[in-house]
């Protein structure tokens, strides 16, 4: 089993859209959750960090059940420039190793 | 600030051949942790440095070894290229501690011919 799975889409939405990707996680002492945003043939960039109690920076809002071990991330009023992969990133039983999901595309169209 | 800077950016290597690619850290960054990502994949973790020493290793053979230098600078070494090694290589600076940002560098691109 994969330590974190990921839909891999692509995700295709109108601009002005709400999406939400999920992920699952298989380690339930992960400690830390993070959202990264890849674009085509570049490095992954950090998009957030998940923390328990949810968190929202913009027209993103992240989500973690502990319970299920899923995260989650939601964009609201998509923009064309919301055209990516994301990445879902959980750490191991180590603080500093970190297991990446495949991604999840997401293309936005006008 | 710089960030997290690798090298080089693009290279074509013949199968057998050996490589090496240099990453610098973020500034005050003490770890370094090297991925492998294929096309279509997430980032694999390849192994993680910390003074000097491996201090995790991913599922990867013993071809792939790196060393850290005393600036907290790294390189990865890949012995005996096979095709299928061929991906983007990525350098990720932290600063050791629970649950610290990583942050990556552009990669590098290794193409196996």
């Amino acid at each position: 089993r994969k330590e974190v799975e990921q839909d891999p889409g692509p995700f295709n939405v109108p601009e002005g859209a709400t999406v939400a990707f999920n992920c699952t996680y298989s380690n339930s002492a992960s400690q830390s959750f993070f959202w990264y945003r890849q674009d085509c043939r570049k490095e992954p960039k950090l998009l957030m960090s998940v923390y328990s109690s949810g968190n929202e920076d913009g027209r993103f809002t992240a989500q973690l059940n502990r319970a299920s071990q899923y995260i989650s991330l939601l964009i609201r009023d998509s923009k064309l420039s919301d055209s990516a992969t994301y990445l879902c990133v959980v750490n191991g039983d180590n603080f500093n190793k970190f297991y990446f999901g495949s991604g999840t595309k997401l293309n936005v169209k006008p | 600030d710089a960030g997290v800077t690798q090298s080089p950016t693009h290279l074509i290597k013949t199968r057998g051949q050996q490589v090496t690619l240099r990453c610098s850290p973020k500034s005050g960054h003490d770890t370094v942790s090297w991925y492998q990502q294929a096309l279509g994949q997430g980032p694999q973790f390849i192994f993680q440095y910390y003074e000097e020493e491996e201090r995790q290793r991913g599922n990867f053979p013993d071809r792939f070894s790196g060393h850290q230098f005393p600036n907290y600078s790294s390189e990865l070494n890949v012995n005996a290229l096979l095709l299928g090694d061929s991906a983007l290589y990525l350098c990720a600076s932290s600063l050791v501690g629970s649950g610290n940002t990583i942050y990556f560098g552009e990669g590098s691109w290794l193409t196996v011919v």
